[in-house]
Formats: structure tokens, sequence, C-alpha cells
């Protein structure tokens, strides 16, 4: 697609319900990356995959978050057991990868508000 | 630890005037940084980067200075118009990161006509 589209863009959820959220990440780009903003709050790193390499989970907050990433296209990130501490707005981005300077360049999609009651 | 650091949470200029905008790092590793911009219920865009070889780099209204010895870098924004109001991030990436992006808090600029 022409951007990075990320849905549901807002979800409402219930503590203690699990929640998967979706990154469609632009066509032709290897990298994907998972950053998430709480209020008042940066970005905050999570999870990175890049083509067949093993990802980086280094962000990852505790074990109630995992993500997946099928075919090299599409990425859910699931969270667990959500907490209210959870919530956030989760954004999703990707690159082209590889070593140049360009590739760091990450597009971004709008985010997927979670809310945890 | 904040790698990237935004020490200003808010900035506010007259329309016409410049906006400065600064970053500081204590990662020596990093070696390439970026500017993004960010309106309300949108994802951040991409603005301006800069390579460590360099220490200016320019694209219209706006400018990047980066400063390594001091590892500080800065967002000129000449002349600011108040469409530039929005959440600034400062962001860098090294050899030990990939194309991993280490952001700031971000900085508020509202720019008043």
């Amino acid at each position: 697609g022409a951007g990075v589209s990320q849905s549901p863009s807002n979800k409402v959820t219930e503590k203690g319900k699990d929640v998967e959220l979706r990154c469609d990440p632009i066509s032709g780009h290897t990298a994907l990356y998972w950053y998430r903003q709480s209020l008042g709050q940066g970005l905050e790193f999570l999870i990175y995959f890049q083509g067949n390499s093993a990802p980086d989970k280094s962000g990852l907050p505790s074990d109630r978050f995992s993500a997946e990433r099928t075919g090299g296209s599409v990425s859910t990130l699931t969270i667990q057991r959500t907490q209210q501490e959870d919530s956030a707005v989760y954004l999703c981005a990707s690159s082209f990868g590889g070593t140049s300077s360009g590739a760091n360049v990450l597009t971004f999609g709008a985010g997927s508000r979670l809310t945890v009651l | 630890d904040q790698q990237v650091k935004q020490n200003s949470p808010s900035l506010s200029v007259q329309e016409g005037r410049i906006s400065i905008l600064n970053c500081d790092y204590t990662n020596s590793m990093f070696d390439y940084f970026l500017w993004y911009k960010k309106y309300p219920a949108e994802g951040p865009t991409f603005l301006i980067s800069i390579s460590s070889i360099k220490d200016k780099n320019e694209d219209g209204r706006f400018t990047v200075f980066l400063n390594k010895s001091a590892k500080h870098l800065s967002l000129h924004i000449v002349p600011s118009q108040p469409g530039d109001s929005a959440v600034y991030f400062c962001a860098a990436s090294g050899e030990t990161s990939g194309s991993r992006l280490t952001f700031g808090e971000g900085t508020q600029l509202t720019v008043n006509p």
C-alpha cells in the first residue's frame, strides 16, 4: 500500500483481556518496528523485525507482550492480560532496512490507541 | 537510561521568527540523527536527517546542526509558520542498533499568528 496501515485505530478493553493490534507495512519494506507512546511520553521501542532474521525483542516490557510477522509482511502485536499501564498509542513503522543511512528513515502508521479500563 | 533527551517539553514562538529545538544524546555510537514531526492523532512524519560526518544539513526552512563533541543537535525552523505547530521528536541510530531509532521525549512547538 501507499502507507503503513494500522488497525484498529482505537481499542477500549477491560483489564485482563487480550488484545491484538495489526500493522500492514509499506510494500517492499523489509524492516518493521513497533513503538508505543504513553501519555506525555516519548516513543518507546518495543520490537524490530528485519527480513528473515530473529526479531529484536529487547524493548518488550514484559512477557505479556509478543509480536509476529507473517510472510515478511503483516505484523500482529499481542498483549495478553492487559493492564491499565498498557494504555498508550501503539505505533508501527517500516523501512527499507539494510545498512544505508536511508534505511533509518522510518515511515509510521497513524497508530492504534489502546485504552485499558 | 534516556540516551536521547529533549529537555524542553514545549516552545512557543511568533510567526515569522526562528524556532530552535534542541536535543542531547549520550551514546557516542550514534552516527545518524533524525527529526520527526507529529500532529495529533497522526503518526510521526520524517522531517530531516543528518549523518555524523556532517555538521549541518539544510532543507528549505529547516536546518539541522550537529555538534558531535557536545553530543548535541538542534533543529532550526525559519521563518516559523502556524502550520509548524506540532510535537517534534529527535531520534538517533548507530551501528550497534541497526536501523532501530531511539527517540527523545518530544518538544511541543506552538507558532502563534
